[in-house]
């Protein structure tokens, strides 16, 4: 069945470095989201890739959609505290209801 | 508040017991999933509605697992005869039909524990 896989598993970094999380799918996918999930907390939408290569910006957040629309990443440009978290990318399929998520990278900041 | 909302947030059963969550969706949305969670990973898919109908369904969700949108509202999801590894967190999400982007907007959850 069609898988979606995400890299790092976990990510620790000083305030004001960069980090950046890898997602990869087993099929070529419709559309991909990225969710923040707070500890504790519940996944957030951050933001929906639609087309081949699509890069979008929000802030300091860069999403890209890979050309093949099989892989995705998410680039946080000097991290702040407030963007701990785990960040989860999730793929749906052409003519599917069925979002699949990765497993989420966790990201730890230390001020 | 007018998100979306689940009930109750936290249940304890004793193993072999039935026991049934309720999730409120956001009202104009037609969408509606859940998800079971465990410590560590991602949402993992159950199952979806549009409307009262049941689109689809994961081979996650086994027999002892039903859900529910009667009147294309309120969702409920029953788990009978439950197992240890059915504890988790369930999440129920509701997205809006118009438009292109399909975002997903969650509840806080219902967390079930079977001792």
């Amino acid at each position: 069945g069609q898988q979606v896989m995400q890299i790092p598993q976990y990510q620790h970094v000083q305030e004001g470095e960069d980090f950046t999380t890898y997602c990869n799918s087993s099929t070529t996918l419709s559309n991909i989201q990225w969710y923040k999930q707070r500890p504790g907390g519940h996944p957030v939408f951050l933001i929906q890739l639609v087309k081949s290569g699509e890069v979008k910006k929000q802030k300091r957040l860069t999403f890209q959609f890979g050309e093949a629309k099989k892989n995705s990443s998410l680039h946080i440009t000097a991290t702040q505290t407030t963007d701990v978290g785990t960040y989860f990318c999730a793929g749906q399929n052409t003519g599917g209801f069925k979002t699949i998520f990765g497993a989420g990278t966790r990201l730890f900041v230390k001020a | 508040d007018t998100g979306v909302s689940q009930n109750p947030r936290h249940k304890i059963t004793k193993r072999g017991q039935n026991v049934t969550f309720r999730c409120d969706p956001i009202s104009e949305h037609n969408r509606l999933y859940w998800y079971r969670q465990t410590l560590g990973q991602g949402p993992e898919f159950l199952t979806y509605f549009q409307n009262e109908a049941q689109l689809e369904k994961s081979r996650l969700l086994s027999d002892r697992f039903s859900a529910e949108r009667p009147k294309g509202s309120f969702s409920t999801l029953e788990i009978q005869r439950t197992e240890q590894g059915d504890s988790a967190m369930y999440l129920c999400a509701s997205s809006p039909t118009q438009g292109a982007v399909t975002e997903a907007f969650f509840g806080q959850g219902t967390r079930l524990t079977v001792v």
